[in-house]
């Protein structure tokens, strides 16, 4: 596709429940990454996938996050039994590679509001 | 563990005049990455400049430039004749060159375009 694309755009959910995340990469892009915008912590990396090698998970905040990409393209971030303080705005981005030059380019991100 | 410090939450500056957003880091490498990402309220985040650690010359991109000081470890936007499309939050990044391909944020500063 044109850019990286998330869905859905607003998500809200009562305490406890489970939520899936979903991430398209650009076309091609062969590294993808989760971050989480939240007002108190600010810009966090969460996972980091890169071709079929095992994903970097040292950004996970607790064993409730989850991620998993399938095919080496589309990739889903999984929150189980959330809570308040997981309501954030989870961005993706991926890159061409993961070379240390490469530019990550971001998607519009996933408001998640936890009641 | 790298840090990246915006010590200005807000900024405003007239249309058409210039502006400079501050930013240092810490590390204790010698070769990383330095990026400006705009993030306009859409949510989505816009590579604006970035700068090779290894390279003196101070990275341009049309209105926006870099003050990149390796020894103080500070990295500053300037933009210049400033338009009311660039109000938006600015975060600047750090990346290291080996290891570790997250990015690593600032708090963000947002600036503000009066007419």
């Amino acid at each position: 596709g044109a850019g990286v694309s998330q869905s859905p755009s607003n998500k809200v959910t009562e305490k406890g429940k489970d939520v899936e995340l979903r991430c398209d990469p650009i076309s091609g892009h062969t590294a993808l990454y989760w971050y989480r915008q939240s007002l108190g912590q600010g810009l966090e990396f969460l996972i980091y996938f890169q071709g079929n090698s095992a994903p970097d998970k040292s950004g996970l905040p607790s064993d409730r996050f989850s991620a998993e990409r399938t095919g080496g393209s589309v990739s889903t971030l999984t929150i189980q039994r959330t809570q308040q303080e997981d309501s954030a705005v989870y961005l993706c981005a991926s890159s061409y590679t993961a070379g240390v030059g490469e530019t990550q380019y971001f998607g519009p991100g996933t408001r998640l509001l936890v009641l | 563990a790298q840090t990246v410090t915006q010590s200005q939450p807000e900024m405003s500056v007239q249309e058409a005049e210039t502006v400079t957003l501050s930013c240092t880091y810490d590390t204790s490498e010698s070769d990383y990455y330095l990026f400006w990402y705009k993030q306009p309220p859409s949510r989505q985040m816009i590579l604006v400049i970035r700068q090779e650690a290894y390279k003196q010359q101070n990275a341009t991109e049309n209105r926006f430039s870099v003050n990149f000081q390796k020894a103080a470890k500070s990295f500053s936007l300037k933009i210049s004749d400033s338009q009311l499309g660039d109000a938006a939050m600015y975060f600047c990044a750090y990346r290291s060159a080996g290891g570790a391909q997250k990015l690593v944020f600032g708090q963000g500063t947002r600036l503000t375009i009066n007419p």
